[in-house]
Protein backbone atom coordinates (compact mmCIF):
# COMPACT_ATOMS: atom_id res chain seq x y z
CA UNK A 1 0.00 0.00 0.00
CA UNK A 2 1.30 3.67 -1.08
CA UNK A 3 -0.78 5.30 1.72
CA UNK A 4 -1.40 8.68 1.56
CA UNK A 5 -0.21 10.61 -1.86
CA UNK A 6 -0.50 14.06 -2.40
CA UNK A 7 0.39 15.97 -5.40
CA UNK A 8 2.53 18.39 -5.95
CA UNK A 9 5.12 18.41 -3.45
CA UNK A 10 6.07 22.30 -3.93
CA UNK A 11 4.39 25.21 -5.34
CA UNK A 12 4.54 28.28 -5.79
CA UNK A 13 1.82 30.88 -7.19
CA UNK A 14 0.88 34.14 -8.04
CA UNK A 15 -2.06 35.99 -6.31
CA UNK A 16 -5.07 35.61 -7.98
CA UNK A 17 -4.22 32.05 -9.36
CA UNK A 18 -5.88 28.65 -8.45
CA UNK A 19 -4.78 25.80 -8.27
CA UNK A 20 -5.67 21.62 -7.02
CA UNK A 21 -4.20 20.01 -4.74
CA UNK A 22 -4.63 16.43 -4.83
CA UNK A 23 -5.00 13.26 -2.22
CA UNK A 24 -5.44 9.84 -2.94
CA UNK A 25 -5.47 7.32 -0.15
CA UNK A 26 -5.28 3.33 -1.19
CA UNK A 27 -6.42 1.71 2.16
CA UNK A 28 -10.44 2.32 1.53
CA UNK A 29 -10.77 4.80 4.36
CA UNK A 30 -13.50 6.54 4.75
CA UNK A 31 -12.73 9.48 6.26
CA UNK A 32 -10.82 12.12 4.59
CA UNK A 33 -8.75 15.35 5.74
CA UNK A 34 -7.45 18.73 4.82
CA UNK A 35 -5.08 20.01 7.05
CA UNK A 36 -3.15 23.64 6.86
CA UNK A 37 -0.05 23.82 8.87
CA UNK A 38 1.29 27.60 9.72
CA UNK A 39 5.15 27.89 10.44
CA UNK A 40 5.10 27.59 14.56
CA UNK A 41 1.83 26.64 14.57
CA UNK A 42 -0.52 23.01 15.12
CA UNK A 43 -2.67 21.75 11.97
CA UNK A 44 -5.80 23.28 11.44
CA UNK A 45 -8.94 21.44 9.40
CA UNK A 46 -10.32 22.77 6.23
CA UNK A 47 -12.45 20.54 5.45
CA UNK A 48 -13.21 16.97 5.82
CA UNK A 49 -15.13 14.17 4.22
CA UNK A 50 -16.82 10.57 6.16
CA UNK A 51 -17.62 9.38 2.78
CA UNK A 52 -17.76 9.70 -1.26
CA UNK A 53 -20.56 12.69 -2.15
CA UNK A 54 -20.15 13.86 1.96
CA UNK A 55 -18.13 16.87 2.90
CA UNK A 56 -17.98 19.32 5.68
CA UNK A 57 -16.18 22.49 6.31
CA UNK A 58 -13.45 22.57 9.32
CA UNK A 59 -12.13 25.45 11.40
CA UNK A 60 -11.02 27.72 8.12
CA UNK A 61 -12.60 26.79 4.65
CA UNK A 62 -12.48 30.29 3.18
CA UNK A 63 -10.82 30.30 0.05
CA UNK A 64 -10.96 26.22 -0.28
CA UNK A 65 -13.22 23.76 -2.24
CA UNK A 66 -13.61 20.20 -2.08
CA UNK A 67 -15.47 17.34 -3.42
CA UNK A 68 -15.46 13.60 -2.79
CA UNK A 69 -16.80 11.58 -5.88
CA UNK A 70 -14.51 8.88 -5.13
CA UNK A 71 -12.98 6.97 -1.57
CA UNK A 72 -9.86 7.11 -2.75
CA UNK A 73 -9.49 10.71 -4.16
CA UNK A 74 -10.53 14.01 -1.75
CA UNK A 75 -8.79 17.11 -4.26
CA UNK A 76 -8.61 20.36 -2.73
CA UNK A 77 -9.05 23.45 -4.39
CA UNK A 78 -7.82 27.10 -3.93
CA UNK A 79 -9.74 29.84 -6.06
CA UNK A 80 -7.97 33.25 -6.50
CA UNK A 81 -4.85 32.19 -4.32
CA UNK A 82 -3.65 34.75 -1.67
CA UNK A 83 -0.43 35.40 -0.13
CA UNK A 84 -2.37 34.72 3.44
CA UNK A 85 -2.65 30.64 1.75
CA UNK A 86 1.00 30.54 1.88
CA UNK A 87 1.20 27.24 4.31
CA UNK A 88 2.02 23.55 3.89
CA UNK A 89 -1.28 21.71 3.03
CA UNK A 90 -1.66 17.97 5.12
CA UNK A 91 -4.05 15.28 3.82
CA UNK A 92 -4.98 12.62 6.28
CA UNK A 93 -7.39 9.41 5.96
CA UNK A 94 -8.96 7.53 8.87
CA UNK A 95 -10.99 4.40 8.70
CA UNK A 96 -13.95 4.46 10.72
CA UNK A 97 -14.24 2.67 14.24
CA UNK A 98 -12.96 2.40 17.65
CA UNK A 99 -9.34 2.64 16.41
CA UNK A 100 -9.54 5.89 14.67
CA UNK A 101 -5.80 6.47 13.61
CA UNK A 102 -5.22 9.01 11.39
CA UNK A 103 -2.73 8.53 8.83
CA UNK A 104 -1.39 11.50 7.00
CA UNK A 105 0.54 12.57 3.47
CA UNK A 106 3.97 14.26 3.24
CA UNK A 107 2.48 17.63 2.60
CA UNK A 108 1.89 20.15 -0.19
CA UNK A 109 3.84 23.06 0.37
CA UNK A 110 2.27 25.97 -1.34
CA UNK A 111 3.93 29.80 -1.66
CA UNK A 112 1.95 32.34 -2.80
CA UNK A 113 3.31 35.78 -4.46
CA UNK B 1 -14.07 26.64 22.47
CA UNK B 2 -11.96 23.76 22.81
CA UNK B 3 -8.02 25.07 22.93
CA UNK B 4 -4.77 22.49 22.84
CA UNK B 5 -1.20 23.96 24.56
CA UNK B 6 1.61 21.74 24.80
CA UNK B 7 4.13 23.18 27.03
CA UNK B 8 7.42 23.40 26.49
CA UNK B 9 7.77 24.26 23.18
CA UNK B 10 11.32 22.85 22.57
CA UNK B 11 13.17 20.40 25.11
CA UNK B 12 16.61 18.96 24.57
CA UNK B 13 17.73 16.50 26.60
CA UNK B 14 20.96 13.98 26.76
CA UNK B 15 20.57 10.61 25.36
CA UNK B 16 19.28 8.00 27.52
CA UNK B 17 17.28 10.28 29.62
CA UNK B 18 13.66 9.87 30.80
CA UNK B 19 11.20 12.42 29.64
CA UNK B 20 7.70 13.53 29.46
CA UNK B 21 6.17 15.75 26.96
CA UNK B 22 2.58 17.68 28.40
CA UNK B 23 -0.71 18.02 26.57
CA UNK B 24 -3.80 20.20 28.48
CA UNK B 25 -7.26 20.85 26.81
CA UNK B 26 -10.21 23.39 28.03
CA UNK B 27 -12.82 21.33 27.39
CA UNK B 28 -13.21 17.60 29.02
CA UNK B 29 -15.98 16.48 27.04
CA UNK B 30 -13.25 15.05 24.25
CA UNK B 31 -13.98 11.52 22.41
CA UNK B 32 -10.51 10.53 22.38
CA UNK B 33 -6.29 12.32 21.83
CA UNK B 34 -4.18 11.51 19.60
CA UNK B 35 0.12 11.52 19.67
CA UNK B 36 1.64 12.37 16.77
CA UNK B 37 5.19 12.71 15.70
CA UNK B 38 6.69 14.77 12.77
CA UNK B 39 9.89 14.74 11.53
CA UNK B 40 11.35 18.11 9.55
CA UNK B 41 9.95 18.30 6.18
CA UNK B 42 7.54 15.07 6.69
CA UNK B 43 3.69 14.30 7.36
CA UNK B 44 2.79 13.39 10.88
CA UNK B 45 2.86 9.61 11.97
CA UNK B 46 0.75 8.62 14.65
CA UNK B 47 1.75 6.99 18.13
CA UNK B 48 -0.88 6.41 19.89
CA UNK B 49 -4.50 6.89 20.39
CA UNK B 50 -6.04 7.30 23.53
CA UNK B 51 -10.28 6.54 23.83
CA UNK B 52 -11.72 8.61 26.52
CA UNK B 53 -12.96 5.71 28.77
CA UNK B 54 -9.04 4.76 28.75
CA UNK B 55 -6.28 5.87 31.29
CA UNK B 56 -3.40 4.89 29.14
CA UNK B 57 -1.99 3.09 26.29
CA UNK B 58 1.37 1.50 25.41
CA UNK B 59 3.92 1.42 22.42
CA UNK B 60 7.13 0.11 22.97
CA UNK B 61 9.23 3.11 24.76
CA UNK B 62 6.48 5.37 24.90
CA UNK B 63 3.59 5.16 27.13
CA UNK B 64 0.53 7.47 27.08
CA UNK B 65 -1.56 8.81 29.96
CA UNK B 66 -4.81 10.73 30.00
CA UNK B 67 -6.33 12.26 32.70
CA UNK B 68 -9.76 14.11 31.53
CA UNK B 69 -10.94 15.80 34.71
CA UNK B 70 -8.18 17.84 34.53
CA UNK B 71 -7.43 18.06 31.15
CA UNK B 72 -4.26 16.51 30.64
CA UNK B 73 -2.31 14.12 28.81
CA UNK B 74 1.54 13.30 29.03
CA UNK B 75 3.74 11.44 26.81
CA UNK B 76 6.69 9.29 28.49
CA UNK B 77 9.36 8.09 26.51
CA UNK B 78 11.75 6.04 28.53
CA UNK B 79 15.65 5.83 27.01
CA UNK B 80 15.67 8.38 24.53
CA UNK B 81 17.25 7.90 21.62
CA UNK B 82 18.75 10.41 19.03
CA UNK B 83 16.38 9.11 16.77
CA UNK B 84 13.78 10.22 18.80
CA UNK B 85 14.40 14.10 17.85
CA UNK B 86 11.28 15.23 16.34
CA UNK B 87 8.32 17.48 16.96
CA UNK B 88 5.57 15.35 18.93
CA UNK B 89 2.09 17.04 18.71
CA UNK B 90 -1.04 15.88 20.36
CA UNK B 91 -4.99 16.73 19.26
CA UNK B 92 -8.21 15.67 20.51
CA UNK B 93 -11.57 14.88 19.18
CA UNK B 94 -13.89 16.87 20.31
CA UNK B 95 -16.95 14.44 20.47
CA UNK B 96 -18.54 11.57 18.68
CA UNK B 97 -20.50 13.67 16.96
CA UNK B 98 -18.47 15.36 14.82
CA UNK B 99 -14.79 14.56 13.36
CA UNK B 100 -13.04 17.57 14.31
CA UNK B 101 -9.62 17.16 15.54
CA UNK B 102 -8.19 19.64 17.67
CA UNK B 103 -4.34 20.10 17.20
CA UNK B 104 -1.77 21.70 20.23
CA UNK B 105 0.93 23.47 18.88
CA UNK B 106 3.76 20.61 19.35
CA UNK B 107 7.17 20.13 21.09
CA UNK B 108 10.14 20.39 19.56
CA UNK B 109 12.25 17.39 21.14
CA UNK B 110 16.36 17.23 20.49
CA UNK B 111 17.80 14.39 21.91
CA UNK B 112 21.77 15.21 22.28
CA UNK B 113 24.14 12.04 21.54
Amino acid sequence: NAGVTQTPKFRILKIGQSMTLQCTQDMNHNYMYWYRQDPGMGLKLIYYSVGAGITDKGEVPNGYNVSRSTTEDFPLRLELAAPSQTSVYFCASSYQGARETQYFGPGTRLLVL
Amino acid sequence: KQEVTQIPAALSVPEGENLVLNCSFTDSAIYNLQWFRQDPGKGLTSLLLIQSSQREQTSGRLNASLDKSSGRSTLYIAASQPGDSATYLCAVRRGSGTYKYIFGTGTRLKVLA
